[in-house]
């Protein structure tokens, strides 16, 4: 199957400080990536769609200042949490898909990256 | 009430029994039904999609039933790698977001 990775797998930082994920699809393009976030004993929660050259369309609730999602390639998303706080600790897992814009193509998941916040 | 329902269990299954849950979801738009596989701390894994015709992969089995908007998925002779915790998955073709159920944790004990 198709192989996507996230960097880091694990970050620890302080309150008030900015982290940065990315995710790469390693041997496909992803013309959609989606970010996710897991807390404790919860579901996966989506937090955000992003389509290659454009703005990403957040869900309801997620706060798209705080949560900034740049896919400027079809290999790489990033999702930088700004001014992170200990409620902003998570796993946060991302998604892509290749194929056309809204078929029905299979998401795979990067391994997750742990956030935690001090 | 959630968009994707399943019971979180846990399921004590002996090793080799068979053990089948169901996940019901409210949107009778959704298009494709999948069920993922997520270990503890890791991602999740795709186990299998789900077919109106129904669809067997090895001691997997999982069926469709769109009338009572339901998706079931059947293990037999369960091992002890099968513990895990298993996620319905549904698209409701809305931007072909994937909607997680919570779970349905499975303990396969000896």
């Amino acid at each position: 199957g198709a192989v996507v990775s996230q960097h880091p797998s694990r970050v620890i930082c302080k309150s008030g400080t900015s982290v940065k994920i990315e995710c790469r699809s390693l041997d496909f393009q992803a013309t959609t990536m989606f970010w996710y976030r897991q807390f404790p004993k919860q579901s996966l929660m989506l937090m955000a769609t992003s389509n290659e050259g454009s703005k990403a369309t957040y869900e309801q609730g997620v706060e798209k200042d705080k949560f900034l999602i740049n896919h400027a390639s079809l290999t790489l998303s990033t999702l930088t949490v700004t001014s992170a706080h200990p409620e902003d600790s998570s796993f946060y897992i991302c998604s892509a898909r290749g194929g056309v814009a809204g078929s029905s193509y299979e998401q795979y998941f990067g391994p997750g990256t742990r956030l935690t916040v001090t | 009430r959630k968009e994707v329902e399943q019971d979180p269990g846990p399921f004590n299954v002996p090793e080799g029994a068979t053990v089948a849950f169901n996940c019901t979801y409210s949107n009778s738009a959704s298009q494709s039904f999948f069920w993922y596989r997520q270990d503890c701390r890791k991602e999740p894994k795709l186990l299998m999609s789900v077919y109106s015709s129904g669809n067997e992969d090895g001691r997997f089995t999982a069926q469709l039933n769109r009338a009572s908007q339901y998706i079931s998925l059947l293990i037999r002779d369960s091992k002890l790698s099968d513990s895990a915790t298993y996620l319905c998955v549904v698209n409701t073709g809305a931007g072909n977001k994937l909607t997680f159920g919570g779970g349905t944790r499975v303990l396969v004990k000896p």
